[in-house]
């Protein structure tokens, strides 16, 4: 069982709708990723949070917006997207930036399934 | 340009016998190299990461080998396993983005064999 925990496992949006998608871990860890993988590709990094704040933004459009509200949580709120937005959505967690303990791995969610219509 | 390569798509092994992954970087920044096994319908899972500093890193049947001048790194599984069957993701960090920025590499499907 994966310890960061993603809602919901499958989403069907229209171009016009506005969802969310969540992510929630409780590690105690203060770094927070969002991740885009199309089909037979790996992962691409969207965005960074670290300590509760945007750290890493990967030229993501502004219709893809994320949202730290605190150190466990970690939404994606979808607005106007595009059928190519299709895609598995994962996020991940990890220690943090600051090496004390050296370089720790990130610890992935199973995913959100997104299909747009 | 991509700074993670893993040149085999695809990889078929007996059972009981040496899986081999190979992987290749570009970027001498990356300080961090780690694998992540992912199966379908489910989120990588980390399996073993190693830092620039070592040269091996093992636990139970997996170790990793890193030749730092040939940028190159390896995973070994002894014995595989069909339950080892995935895709296997090698990942780096270290280069601009810090260690919060991973380049993965393409995946190397693994089919272990009965």
């Amino acid at each position: 069982d994966t310890e960061v925990t993603q809602t919901p496992k499958h989403l069907v949006m229209g171009m016009t709708n506005k969802k969310s998608l969540k992510c929630e871990q409780h590690m105690g860890h203060r770094a927070m990723y969002w991740y885009k993988q199309k089909a037979k590709k790996p992962p691409e990094l969207m965005f960074v949070y670290s300590y509760e704040k945007l750290s890493i933004n990967e030229s993501v459009p502004s219709r893809f917006s994320p949202e730290c509200p605190n150190s466990s949580l970690l939404n994606l709120h979808l607005h106007a997207l595009q059928p190519e937005d299709s895609a598995l959505y994962l996020c991940a967690s990890s220690q943090g930036p600051d090496r004390v303990e050296g370089n720790q791995p990130q610890h992935f969610g199973d995913g959100t399934r997104l299909s747009i219509l | 340009d991509q700074q993670v390569k893993q040149n085999s798509p695809s990889l078929s092994v007996q059972e009981g016998r040496i899986s081999i992954l190979n992987c290749d970087y570009t970027n001498s920044m990356f300080d961090y190299f780690l694998w992540y096994k992912k199966y379908p319908a489910e989120g990588p899972t980390f399996l073993i990461s190693i830092s620039s500093i070592k040269d091996k890193n093992e636990d139970g049947r997996f170790t990793v080998f890193l030749n730092k001048s040939a940028k190159h790194l390896s995973l070994h599984i002894v014995p595989s396993q069909p339950g080892d069957s995935a895709v296997y993701f090698c990942a780096a960090s270290g280069a601009q983005g810090g260690s919060e920025k991973l380049v993965f590499g393409k995946g190397t499907k693994l089919t272990v064999n009965p």
